[in-house]
């Protein structure tokens, strides 16, 4: 069965440097979304992306943060200069259509800020 | 704007028992609900949705949800839990209506069923 995968699993930084976040999608879907999960909270939507623009961004989506689909298959999540506040799980999640369908999400990776 | 709330962080359970893991959300239109699962190492799994139409939705693995509106909740149900239950469950909620794609989610409840 298709999947979403991300990679790395764990990625640990200095605080200050940019980080990029990858995410190969299941090959036929047009939508995708990134999420995040600090340690204890919610997850929480950060953007999805479709027909390769921003469709819709959260608050949380400041301009540290940049997405984009360099090529047919990765989806790729850039925070600029990360915070400590910035440590979390982040997911990726895919669709093939918007709203009805389901959002297949990959396993995380989670990001450290020391 | 919506927010969902699941008042179980931790529920414990025998296996073999029934189990029925709370969710509630508010919106002031109308939703589309969804329950996901998450096993240890793993990304977000649905488990099942509801969109329109009857309010008892089946899902995998056994597990089922009903959709109550006047009570604003969508409480996910198994009649008899396996050891192999044991994860962490997800209520998410979206607002098709504003156009919108973004879930909305709880914070989770660990099911750990034990032996």
């Amino acid at each position: 069965e298709p999947e979403v995968t991300q990679t790395p699993s764990h990625q640990v930084t200095q605080m200050g440097q940019e980080v990029i976040l990858r995410c190969v999608p299941i090959s036929n879907h047009l939508y995708f979304y990134w999420y995040r999960q600090i340690l204890g909270q919610k997850v929480e939507f950060l953007v999805s992306f479709y027909n390769n623009e921003i469709s819709e961004k959260s608050e949380i989506f400041d301009d540290q943060f940049s997405v984009e689909r360099p090529d047919g298959s990765n989806f790729t999540l850039k925070i600029r200069s990360t915070k400590l506040e910035d440590s979390a799980m982040y997911f990726c999640a895919s669709s093939k259509g918007n709203r009805v369908d389901t959002q297949y999400f990959g396993p995380g990776t989670r990001l450290t800020v020391l | 704007a919506q927010s969902v709330t699941q008042l179980d962080s931790q529920v414990p359970v025998f296996e073999e028992a029934p189990v029925e893991l709370r969710c509630n959300y508010s919106s002031s239109v109308s939703v589309y609900l969804f329950w996901y699962v998450q096993y240890p190492n793993q990304g977000l799994q649905l488990l099942l949705k509801y969109l329109s139409g009857s309010t008892l939705v089946k899902g995998i693995n056994g597990f089922e949800a009903e959709f109550n509106k006047s009570q604003t909740s969508f409480h996910l149900r198994k009649p008899s839990v396996h050891i192999s239950d044991t994860a962490e469950y997800f209520c998410a909620v979206s607002e098709p209506q504003g156009g919108s794609e973004k879930l909305v989610f709880g914070k989770g409840t660990k099911l750990t069923v034990n032996p």
